[in-house]
């Protein structure tokens, strides 16, 4: 266990659709990363969230935003949703690293399944 | 943009025999490297990461991986593994702008 709390834990929508997805971040992590993964492949960076603004964005269309809270929970809203958003969805929360942005480890949660008919 | 590639899909072997995984990537600047595992019905967690120094790494559970910068390398090695090994393994890569992920070796031990 991670301390890293998602939900919900599955999703079933249907295309055209929008989704908002949550995450709580573990007990003293500012960062919090959001990743896709579908059947088979490793996550792909969506984005990440350090102190409320984005700090860096993977290869995903604008559909695909996100928010962070005061208390560092995040949420992933998805609009328009197509069939090959069907993933799990992982967050992982962390802190800035003594070497600076890309040195922190990395928590993870359980994932939310979400299933596009 | 960088990219992350596990060699090994699927690896199966028994009990006591040496494991190495492989993972290279293609960025050919700084960047900080990670093993991440996970066991079936649980989360993602950190095996072993490498920012600087010593190239040879040592993680939780006997694991150790190996920086090779000219080979653009970062395998991941086990002596002796054990039946609670079985998970999928996971190899990353962040150039200090996004974490890549390599698509990851389901390792399965035999009793």
């Amino acid at each position: 266990e991670t301390g890293v709390t998602q939900s919900p834990t599955h999703l079933i929508k249907t295309r055209g659709q929008q989704v908002t997805l949550r995450c709580s971040s573990q007990s003293g992590h500012n960062t919090v990363s959001w990743y896709q993964q579908a059947l088979g492949q490793g996550p792909q960076f969506i984005f990440q969230y350090y102190r409320e603004e984005e700090n860096g964005r993977g290869n995903f269309p604008p559909r695909f935003s996100g928010l962070q809270f005061p208390n560092y929970s995040s949420e992933l809203n998805v609009n328009a949703l197509e069939l090959d958003d069907s993933a799990l969805y992982l967050c992982a929360s962390s802190s800035p690293g003594i070497g600076g942005r890309g040195t922190d480890t990395q928590y993870f949660g359980p994932g939310t399944r979400l299933t596009v008919l | 943009a960088q990219s992350v590639s596990q060699h090994n899909h699927h690896v199966i072997l028994s009990e006591a025999a040496s494991l190495e995984l492989g993972c290279n990537y293609s960025y050919g600047g700084t960047v900080n490297l990670f093993w991440y595992v996970q066991y079936p019905g649980q989360h993602l967690q950190l095996l072993l990461k490498y920012f600087s120094g010593d190239p040879l790494v040592k993680g939780i559970k006997g694991f150790e991986a190996e920086f090779i910068k000219s080979k653009f390398s970062f395998n991941l090695r086990k002596p002796s593994v054990q039946w609670s090994d079985t998970a999928e393994y996971f190899c990353a890569v962040n150039d200090f702008m996004d974490m890549r992920f390599g698509a990851g070796t389901r390792l399965t031990v035999k009793p």
